[in-house]
């Protein structure tokens, strides 16, 4: 029951460099979400994809681009890292927009 | 759009004492309500949900929460209190209706004193 896997769990970027996030879930969910945590905002929503297909822009887009690759996998790129890109990264995915999201164990990373 | 606010950044309680975190939230509409908890180094778990019906709600773990549409709230509640408690509290709202954002409050950190 691996539910929704995000790798890396770890990553230390140079400011510029650019870095692809992986997200997969095994529950068969329409929807996947990525948000950012940072301390004291809670979780802020960077894109989302309603179904295999579409995505669209959540809250806080800038810097970001993501790709529905299947139903199963939704990946985060960040084409030149920015140091205000540290964060704590978590993929979600649910099955429609008024069922509960189920969150990955999250990807820390700090860019130099 | 949506928004909560947690108005308790962090609470301290002593282990076996009763909890409540509180939640408001403003949407004209009836809202769908969640709570999660998150463990250092963890991805959020769901502790209950709200979509409609009876507003007092039962969830894993000991946890309940009551929807109060005319206090805007959705607070959770615990009766006693253990130590595997000690973690941070996210209410989030959703719009429903082909919306498929959620809205978190900044959360609360609850540490349990022996």
């Amino acid at each position: 029951n691996a539910g929704v896997t995000q790798t890396p769990k770890f990553q230390v970027l140079k400011t510029g460099q650019s870095m692809t996030l992986q997200c997969a879930q095994d529950m068969n969910h329409n929807s996947m979400y990525w948000y950012r945590q940072d301390p004291g905002m809670g979780l802020r929503l960077i894109y989302y994809s309603a179904s295999e297909g579409t995505t669209d822009k959540g809250e806080v887009p800038n810097g970001y681009n993501v790709s529905r690759l299947n139903k199963r996998e939704f990946s985060l790129r960040l084409e030149s890292a920015a140091p205000s890109q540290t964060s704590v990264y978590f993929c979600a995915s649910s099955d429609g927009e008024d069922q509960p999201q189920h969150f990955g164990d999250g990807t820390r990373l700090s860019i130099l | 759009a949506q928004s909560v606010t947690q108005p308790d950044i962090h609470i301290t309680v002593s282990e076996g004492a009763s909890l409540e975190l509180r939640c408001n939230y403003s949407y004209g509409a009836t809202p769908y309500l969640f709570w999660y908890v998150q463990s250092p180094g963890q991805g959020l778990q769901l502790l209950l949900k709200y979509f409609s019906g009876d507003t007092l709600v039962q969830g894993i773990k000991g946890f309940e929460a009551e929807f109060k549409r005319s206090q805007s709230s959705f607070n959770l509640r615990k009766p006693s209190v253990h130590w595997s408690d000690a973690a941070e509290y996210f209410c989030a709202v959703g719009a429903g209706s082909n919306d498929y954002k959620l809205s978190f409050g900044a959360g609360t950190t609850v540490t349990v004193r022996a």
